[in-house]
């Protein structure tokens, strides 16, 4: 069965830090990887996916096969980068299902 | 910029009632969906709707589940009897296109939190 671990409930860093929001996958096929992002009162929304291979507001996300892994970077965190980012995966065949993990919140301190 | 919204955002219902939780999706999207989360777990799938008809579904979508799509715009999700275990946040998203369109990210609704007593 296909399964997505965020192994942080909570990751706090300063304004300036670089910033790694941890995400696995366990799934035979070839994956489509997305991160969604959730701001403080604010709707659930696509922040990047895989196969765009872009960088969106300083954030960068690359599939590695080999170790399973989407995990989401940025250089240097902003205090607007707070929200709560979840990781999703889908099968790449007959399915328009994500599959979500459980979310990190990242907080940003100044 | 066009959004999914939904109503109500709080909804308490007791226990073996029905409830209906509404969503008007955004005009020329033609994929909806419901997911839902229950408080401090992760965002499930609860089931897709194309073209009038459910696409796919949940093992979490029982019998006690429906979807409908009544006029052009609505798209609600009934819960026939509810159960406590159904207390959740329900997220309705609509697409332009399947999820395997490049570019066709889902748009979520801001959520109904259903409370069952």
């Amino acid at each position: 069965a296909q399964r997505v671990t965020q192994p942080e409930k909570l990751l706090s860093v300063f304004k300036g830090a670089p910033v790694e929001l941890k995400c696995n996958y366990s799934y035979s096929g070839s994956p489509e990887l997305f991160w969604y992002v959730q701001y403080s009162r604010q709707r659930l929304q696509l922040l990047l996916r895989h196969i765009s291979r872009e960088s969106i507001k300083g954030f960068t996300a690359d599939l590695n096969k080999g170790e399973t892994s989407f995990h989401l970077k940025k250089p240097f965190a902003q205090e607007e980068d707070s929200a709560m980012y979840y990781c999703a995966l889908k099968r790449t065949y007959n399915t328009d299902k994500l599959i979500f993990g459980t979310g990190t919140r990242l907080q940003v301190f100044p | 910029e066009p959004e999914v919204t939904q109503t109500p955002s709080h909804q308490v219902t007791q226990m073996g009632q029905e409830v209906i939780l509404r969503c008007v999706p955004i005009s020329n999207h033609l994929y909806f969906y419901w997911y839902r989360q229950i408080l401090g777990q992760k965002v499930e799938f609860l089931v897709s709707f194309y073209n009038n008809e459910i696409s796919e579904k949940s093992e979490i979508f029982d019998d006690q589940f429906s979807v409908e799509r009544p006029d052009g715009s609505n798209f609600t999700l009934k819960i026939r009897s509810t159960k406590l275990e159904d207390s959740a946040m329900y997220f309705c998203a609509s697409s332009e296109f399947g999820q395997s369109t490049y570019n066709s990210p889902l748009h979520f609704g801001n959520g109904t939190r259903l409370t069952v007593t």
